[in-house]
C-alpha cells in the first residue's frame, strides 16, 4: 500500500505570501497525483490533477509540480480564501497540511 | 450543471444499521464512478473505496470490507452506502464523490456531495 506523506503539518503565512507544500509518496505513483482543498464545513474540492494540471474553475495562482516520489503544491499569492486544509491523493489521502494566517 | 445530494444526517445506536444515498445529475450517471470518503470528526479524509456504475463491481480500500457495502440504483441514478453493525468510531461525514481518470491507482474526485452526518452513540 503506498502512503503518503504530507509536510509540514500546518503553515503559518500571510495574505500575499507563496505557501509551498509538499507530500511524499511511499514508492512511486507516476504523476498520478491530485491536491484537493477543504475548509471548515465544506466537501473537498478538487484542485490539481495528474501532478500538475489545474482542475476546471481553478485560479492559475494554484500550481502542482513532481520530481520523482516528490509533488509540490504551490499558491504564488495567498488570498484570504486560500487559508484551508490541502491534502494530496493517490487512491487514499495524504494526512493534511493546514494552512492558516499568521 | 453537475450535483451530487446526499441524504440528511442519521443518529443512530450502537449495532444498528444504516444507508445513506447519493443522487447524481447534470450527468450521464453511468460514465463515471463513484467514490466515497469518510472524514472522522476533526480528521483527514479516508477513502472507502469505489464503485463502477456501469457494471456495479465495488473495491473497497483496506478497512472498509465486511460491514461496507456500495450499491447502485442506476435508474434513479443513485448511488448507496450501508454500513451494518454500527460502531462508536463510524461517526464521521460520509461524501461521495465522483471518480474520473480511475485506475488502480483510484480516482480523481472531480466533484462531491455535500456530506452526511452519521452519528453512533448509545
Amino acid at each position: 500500500e503506498i502512503v503518503l506523506t504530507q509536510s509540514p503539518a500546518t503553515l503559518s503565512l500571510s495574505p500575499g505570501e507563496r505557501a509551498t507544500l509538499s507530500c511524499r509518496a511511499s514508492q512511486s505513483v507516476s504523476s498520478y497525483l491530485a491536491w484537493y482543498q477543504q475548509k471548515p464545513g465544506q466537501a473537498p474540492r478538487l484542485l490539481i490533477y495528474d501532478a500538475s494540471n489545474r482542475a476546471t474553475g481553478i485560479p492559475a495562482r494554484f500550481s502542482g509540480s513532481r520530481s520523482g516520489t516528490d509533488f509540490t503544491l504551490t499558491i504564488s499569492s495567498l488570498e484570504p480564501e486560500d487559508f484551508a486544509v490541502y491534502y494530496c491523493q493517490h487512491r487514499s489521502f495524504g494526512p493534511g497540511t493546514k494552512v492558516d494566517i499568521k | 450543471q453537475v450535483q451530487l445530494v446526499q441524504s440528511g444526517a442519521e443518529l443512530k445506536k450502537p449495532g444498528a444499521s444504516v444507508k445513506v444515498s447519493c443522487k447524481a445529475s447534470g450527468y450521464t450517471f453511468t460514465t463515471y464512478a463513484m467514490n466515497w470518503v469518510r472524514q472522522a470528526p476533526g480528521q483527514g479524509l479516508e477513502w472507502m473505496g469505489w464503485i463502477h456504475t456501469n457494471t456495479g463491481n465495488p473495491t473497497y480500500a483496506q478497512g472498509f470490507t465486511g460491514r461496507f457495502v456500495f450499491s447502485l440504483d442506476t435508474s434513479v441514478s443513485t448511488a448507496y452506502l450501508q454500513i451494518s453493525d454500527l460502531k462508536a468510531d463510524d461517526t464521521a461525514v460520509y461524501y461521495c464523490a465522483r471518480g474520473r481518470s480511475c485506475s488502480d491507482g483510484g480516482c480523481y474526485h472531480d466533484y462531491w456531495g455535500q456530506g452526511a452526518l452519521v452519528t453512533v452513540s448509545s
